[in-house]
């Protein structure tokens, strides 16, 4: 199985920070990933989709990047709504498997 | 709009059974492959089972050791999920999510709300 490590665990952050969040693939995925956030309460959201690729939807404040077996995800200028946490997830091979999450608090 | 709800969720004791639906609307179910991915209280999310738009690619989580089985049915735009043997384990969230290809080889793009499953004597 493909493990995913993110890091940090948990950031703490204010409005207007840039906040960017890794994930690590145990072995080369390509450009095989996908970034969800989850709040509280709420089911997963997607936002980022081959590694880079923007939702429909998503501000352009979120933007992701890597390759191979680095991945981040980058919050341009964090806002209010943003306080969640962020799964990564890879999509190269089954079982999925997700990253272990990030907490982004105050 | 996409729309997906789960149900199926409750209490229900170890070495029970229970088996979970989620209802699609608002696509074409039959042109999309579909998951299960369940998230113990308090913690992260954990990738469950994914069954093809045909039901001919099913794949499941090591962990689930033959207990869970995921299934569809077309007509009637509904994904299922018999979980057998519960364990306390088991207890978590579940969600159905919409893979954006038919094989399920690809990522999610759509969630439903969940349902809470408690497995507990």
């Amino acid at each position: 199985d493909i493990q995913m490590t993110q890091s940090p665990s948990s950031v703490s952050a204010s409005v207007g920070d840039r906040v960017t969040i890794t994930c690590r693939a145990s072995q080369g995925i390509s450009t095989w990933l996908a970034w969800y956030q989850q709040k509280p309460g709420k089911a997963p959201k997607l936002l980022i989709y081959a590694a880079s690729n923007l939702q429909s939807g998503v501000p352009s404040r979120f933007s992701g990047g890597g390759s191979g077996t680095d991945f981040t995800l980058t919050i341009s200028s964090l806002q209010p709504e943003d306080f969640a946490t962020y799964y990564c997830q890879q999509a190269n091979s089954f079982p999925r498997t997700f990253g272990q999450g990030t907490k982004v608090e105050i | 709009q996409v729309h997906l709800v789960e149900s199926g969720g409750g209490v229900v004791q170890p070495g029970k059974s229970l088996r979970l639906s989620c209802a699609a609307s608002g696509f074409t179910f039959s042109n999309h492959a579909m998951h299960w991915v369940r998230q113990a209280p308090g913690k992260g999310l954990e990738w469950v089972a994914v069954i093809s738009y045909d039901e001919d690619n099913i794949y499941y989580a090591d962990s689930l050791k033959g207990r869970f089985t995921i299934s569809r049915d077309n007509s009637k735009n509904t994904l299922f999920l018999q979980m057998d043997s519960l364990r306390v384990e088991d207890t978590a969230v579940y969600y159905c999510a919409r893979d954006v290809n038919d094989l399920g080889d690809s990522h999610f793009d759509y969630w439903g709300q969940g349902t809470l499953v408690t497995v507990s004597s």
